[in-house]
């Protein structure tokens, strides 16, 4: 069936190295949402793309779309302790006729 | 405003036996989605209800079935529980569903349901 794959499953980091995880779709999305759960807790929106090859900032993580809108990535600069969790990337690979499909997410786990 | 809110929080039942959740969601949010978390799995998508019908199922077997009031609460029930039901059960309500444009998800605290 259709998918979000995702990838690395778990990424081990120093504290202060970055961190990157990849979303990919087998067919092309009208719109990619992320997500990050923290350990014991639920996952909480961080942001949407919805143009092709959209690039968006927040603080320290940016956000991209890539330009046939299969893919995206989430990048981290200089990690911290609390950007300790789950990230989770969101699409509707069948369009509408599919739920919110999310890929099995990125464990990030950071050695102080 | 209150979040989205999940009972129970906390569920044991038996093999064989019939569970049912219940969600209420962010008031003015009129979508509710349902969820199951294992660390195996993920997070699959169970059910997406808009306005009280059924919007999007997932690939879940029958015995897995939900339902929308007018007011927008949903709950989901899961009959002849099986070992492998054992997970978190998540509801997220949003504004609405879209195409080109998805309201984001609210996610409750949700249910963590064992069975024996």
């Amino acid at each position: 069936g259709q998918q979000v794959m995702q990838i690395p499953q778990y990424q081990h980091v120093q504290e202060g190295e970055d961190f990157t995880t990849y979303c990919n779709s087998s067919t092309t999305l009208s719109n990619i949402q992320w997500y990050k759960q923290r350990p014991g807790g639920h996952p909480v929106f961080l942001i949407q793309l919805v143009k092709s090859g959209e690039v968006k900032k927040q603080k320290r993580l940016t956000f991209q779309f890539g330009e046939a809108k299969k893919n995206s990535s989430l990048h981290i600069t200089a990690t911290q302790t609390t950007d300790v969790g789950t990230y989770f990337c969101a699409g509707r690979p069948g369009g509408g006729a599919d739920g919110l499909t999310f890929g099995k997410g990125t464990h990030l786990i950071i050695q102080p | 405003k209150a979040g989205v809110t999940q009972t129970p929080r906390y569920l044991i039942k038996t093999r064989g036996q019939q569970v049912t959740l219940s969600c209420s969601p962010i008031s003015g949010h009129r979508s509710v989605s349902w969820y199951q978390q294992t660390p195996g799995q993920g997070l699959q998508f169970l059910f997406e209800y808009f306005s009280e019908t059924q919007r999007n199922k997932g690939n879940f077997p029958g015995r897995f079935s939900g339902r929308q009031f007018s007011n927008s609460r949903s709950e989901m029930n899961v009959s002849t529980l099986e070992l492998g039901d054992s997970a978190l059960y998540l509801c997220a309500s949003s504004l609405e569903p879209g195409l080109t444009y998805n309201s984001p998800l609210h996610f409750g605290n949700g249910t963590r349901l064992t069975v024996t």
